[in-house]
């Protein structure tokens, strides 16, 4: 199974929404949780959504995640300078004996 | 606050074993599960292996043959053993406590990260 699938790149003005799609199949997204991690330029990624659409505390509400099917969706509204930077889908994959897959990771660039 | 640490040999040559440990503070090993994760340089994210604070383990498939994850409650570390590198085993090495279960569905989110330790393979 190969990595789940993002866009390379996004961006917006400080102030829009974005929104990020994850792409997979049913031994992944659609049967399991779907988390997001956010990799700020040389930092650490640290966990942004969970459990598909659950947000840890101190992550804004201006972050929200969504899952249809096979496909999550991280949408970022009120574009700040400060998200610029890296997002990453991730979900575990239950075929064979298991792991965990991510994205590629899209690239936010903020206008 | 939990904190991961992780620590080890920043050079490893080739065909040799990398070793890395991540030391857990502020809270106990011997709950949650506990997992490797790598980042080439300019790549994205791979998954290597978990450890559950039962020792039960799993591997990434593409790296199983090589990986040995294991766990020191007795220090608060877990640790892995990357055998036979190349070059392209040269990444950062992230060690995160892990909430992971299967309730109807899997469910499996790192929600603490250690700040990583960067790994060249090079002789």
């Amino acid at each position: 199974q190969s990595a789940l699938t993002q866009p390379p790149s996004a961006s917006g003005t400080p102030g829009q929404r974005v929104t990020i799609s994850c792409s997979g199949g049913t031994s992944n997204i659609e049967r399991n949780a779907v988390n997001w991690y956010q990799q700020l330029p040389g930092a650490a990624p640290k966990l942004l959504i969970y459990n598909n659409n659950q947000r840890p505390s101190g992550v804004p509400d201006r972050f929200s995640g969504s899952k249809s099917g096979t496909s999550a969706s991280l949408a970022i509204s009120g574009l700040q300078s400060e998200d610029e930077g890296d997002y990453y889908c991730a979900a575990w994959d239950d075929s064979l004996n298991g792991r965990e897959l991510f994205g590629g990771g899209t690239k936010l660039t903020v206008l | 606050q939990v904190q991961l640490q992780e620590s080890g040999p920043g050079l490893v040559n080739p065909s040799e074993t990398l070793s890395l440990t991540c030391t857990v503070s502020g809270g106990s090993i011997s709950s949650y599960f506990w997992t490797w994760i790598r980042q080439p340089p300019g790549k994205g994210l791979e998954w290597i292996a978990y450890i559950s604070y039962t020792g039960s383990t799993n591997y990434n498939p593409s790296l199983k043959s090589r990986v040995t994850i294991s766990l020191d409650t007795s220090r608060n570390q877990f640790s892995l053993k990357l055998s036979a590198v190349t070059a392209a085993d040269t990444a950062i090495y992230y060690c995160a406590r892990t909430v992971a279960g299967k309730v109807n569905n899997y469910y499996y989110h790192m929600d603490v990260w250690g700040k990583g330790t960067t790994v060249t393979v090079s002789s």
